[in-house]
């Protein structure tokens, strides 16, 4: 099994409205990741954890905000967002972070 | 630093053709390569993955992708294109902080 689940599936918030998108796998991966895709783009890292700690930043504006609670769980925090962050958001998760990584649906997020 | 690149943003092939989507690396140690798939409105989905075994590597849907390492290449292969091979297609290499660096996708067109 090889599921990583997310959600919501859609999300539209306002920017002055704060959400959080979820993210879930029970494959007993350690290390779990955050994504945001453009269209026609490919993901660009934004978050890693590894053991439940966040080992990598990659200099996301502190709007975003990612919580680990447990080693199944992934949560990204979303407070007064802009509209350029509409984007296709994507959890991932693997055995360890040598290991592959294997993608969640996503979360598509339209910020007005 | 690394990089991949994709050869052709766009590839249309008639149904029932080859498939042969390009991937190029750059890479000074041994590299873990992996071939991911994104169908529209969709997580990215793995194809295959390189990780030094054998040179062929096959992977789900009739796809298969040959690493040389004398060209830096792993080029994306089926040999009879289906309407549902219709997506996105991603080549990535893992660097030395096990971070997967993206090629820019190539959008897999299928004529009928």
């Amino acid at each position: 099994d090889t599921e990583v689940t997310q959600t919501p599936k859609h999300l539209v918030m306002g920017m002055t409205n704060k959400k959080s998108l979820k993210c879930e796998q029970h494959m007993g991966h350690r290390a779990m990741y955050w994504y945001k895709q453009k269209a026609k783009k490919p993901p660009e890292l934004m978050f890693v954890y590894s053991y439940e700690k966040l080992s990598i930043n990659e200099s996301v504006p502190s709007r975003f905000s990612p919580e680990c609670p447990n080693s199944s769980l992934l949560n990204l925090h979303l407070h007064a967002l802009q509209p350029e962050d509409s984007a296709l958001y994507l959890c991932a998760s693997s055995q360890d972070r040598m290991e592959t990584q294997y993608f969640g649906p996503g979360t598509r997020l339209l910020v007005l | 630093a690394q990089s991949v690149t994709q050869l052709g943003s766009h590839v249309s092939v008639s149904e029932g053709a080859l498939v042969l989507l390009r991937c190029n690396y750059s890479s000074s140690v041994p590299p873990y390569l992996f071939w991911y798939v994104q169908y529209p409105n969709q997580g990215l989905q793995l194809l295959l993955k390189y990780t030094s075994a054998a040179t062929l590597v096959k992977g789900i849907n009739g796809f298969e992708a040959e690493f040389k390492k004398s060209e830096t290449s792993f080029h994306l292969t089926k040999p009879s294109a289906h309407m549902s091979d219709a997506a996105e297609y991603f080549c990535a290499v893992s660097d030395s902080n096990y971070q997967l660096i993206w090629g820019a996708g190539t959008k897999l067109i299928i004529k009928p």
